[in-house]
């Protein structure tokens, strides 16, 4: 079946510094990855959309110059958390649409717990 | 208001009995219903989709969709404590955004 590897799956950084996220498709090439952000006992929201080759859409309240999304191949979408402060401490996850017709469910990858110290 | 309703629970059901889900949302232009489980600190993963209303059967999970009430049914039958986990329902329309549901925490008990 279709996976989505991210890494790091945990990561601790210091206040200030930035922190680079990945997300692969392993085994299908990925139209569209989405990014989303999960607080403690809450719902994944949306945070951005990316399509190969092009700049990513970022949702309504979302800092486009503090969360870099680079979606330089079809397998592989990265976030990047500028100077980051401890209330971007989250559960970052990433998800792929295949470019295949009748794929209605995406993939998600494992997810990636950042604390900012 | 949420573009998509769901109870957080949590749920507590004991082994083999019939877990109910269910969500509410508001978009008409919704066309396709998810749904996700979600074990604790790891990504999603596709239980079932269905396209529009009707229900889909799988295995021990059928989904029911009604467009006309907007509302969104998951059922667990011969529930196992592996279905423990937080469900999400998570419908989209055509611009492939996926709206996700609270989720609902399920504890299957032994």
């Amino acid at each position: 079946g279709a996976v989505v590897s991210q890494h790091p799956s945990r990561v601790i950084c210091k206040s200030g510094t930035s922190v680079k996220i990945e997300c692969r498709s392993l085994d299908f090439q990925a139209t569209t990855m989405f990014w989303y952000r999960q607080f403690p006992k809450q719902s994944l929201m949306l945070m951005a959309t990316s399509n190969e080759g092009s700049k990513a859409t970022y949702e309504q309240g979302v800092e486009k110059d503090k969360f870099l999304i680079n979606h330089a191949s079809l397998t592989l979408s990265t976030l990047t958390v500028t100077s980051a402060h401890p209330e971007d401490s989250s559960f970052y996850i990433c998800s792929a649409r295949p470019g295949r017709q009748g794929d209605y469910g995406y993939t998600f990858g494992s997810g990636t717990r950042l604390t900012v110290v | 208001q949420k573009e998509v309703e769901q109870d957080p629970g949590p749920l507590s059901v004991p082994e083999g009995a019939i877990v109910s889900l269910n969500c509410t949302y508001s978009n008409s232009a919704f066309q396709y219903f998810m749904w996700y489980r979600q074990y604790s600190r790891k990504g999603p993963e596709l239980l079932m989709y269905t396209y529009s209303s009707g229900n889909k059967e799988d295995g021990r999970f059928t989904a029911q969709v009604d467009k006309s009430s907007k509302y969104i049914s998951l059922f667990i039958r011969d529930s196992q404590p592996s279905d423990s986990a937080t469900y999400l329902c998570a419908p989209r329309g055509n611009d492939y955004k996926l709206s996700f549901g609270a989720g609902t925490t399920v504890t299957v008990r032994a």
